[in-house]
């Protein structure tokens, strides 16, 4: 268990329609990143948001929104929804000490399947 | 545009031989490097990593080299369990950056 929580694990919605996923970091990190995986392909950086704010955006599409709160939780918000977002959506957390390598923990992701 | 890839969609070893996957990249300011191991239905966890100023990093059974001139690193599981029968994700970034990039993944099968 990565500490790394992602809600729903599964979500079916129909084209044309907004979800929200939701992703708790393990408990003292501040950095939340987003990622979609497709079928038969790599982990795609969507977004990262470090202590309430943006910090770096990736190949996120302009339907897709993303935000985290105070209590440092965050949300990616997918809208007028196509065949092609169906994917895992990993989120993954990190404790960020400055300049340095630093690993990410990951949630066991959220599986959207949009027909 | 792929910045860090992996060529090889599948792998299959013997139990008890050597697992070697490889990673390539095309940044040359990428200058720390991991790999994740994943299992159906989870995310993928924390396997090993390397900094740019190291060519060899070892944990237990794996064992990590980065060819900076090559820009290539690769993975190595000696001896190889059927435990390790996952896809290895490899990944990279910049020390002062913010973005983790990662390759398309390699299905390891350890056959006993």
């Amino acid at each position: 268990d990565s500490g790394v929580t992602q809600t729903p694990k599964h979500l079916i919605t129909a084209t044309g329609q907004r979800v929200t996923l939701r992703c708790s970091p393990r408990s003292g990190d501040l950095s939340v990143y987003w990622y979609q995986q497709s079928l038969d392909q790599g982990l795609q950086f969507l977004i990262q948001y470090y202590n309430g704010e943006e910090r770096a955006k990736g190949n996120i599409l302009e339907r897709f929104s993303a935000q985290q709160f105070p209590d440092l939780h965050s949300e990616l918000n997918l809208s007028s929804l196509e065949l092609g977002d169906s994917a895992l959506y990993f989120c993954a957390s990190s404790v960020e000490v400055g300049q340095g390598g630093f690993e990410q923990y990951f949630g066991p992701g959220t599986r959207l399947t949009v027909t | 545009d792929q910045q860090v890839k992996q060529n090889s969609p599948s792998l299959s070893v013997q139990e008890g031989r050597i697992s070697i996957l490889n990673c390539d990249y095309t940044n040359s300011m990428f200058d720390y490097f991991l790999w994740y191991k994943k299992y159906p239905a989870e995310g993928p966890t924390f396997l090993i990593s390397i900094s740019s100023i190291k060519d060899k990093n070892e944990d237990g059974r794996f064992t990590v080299f980065l060819n900076k001139s090559a820009k290539h690193l690769s993975l190595h599981i000696v001896p190889s369990q059927p435990g390790d029968s996952a896809v290895y994700f490899c990944a990279a970034r910049r020390f002062t950056g913010n973005q983790f990039y990662f390759g398309t993944g390699t299905s390891l099968t350890v056959i006993p």
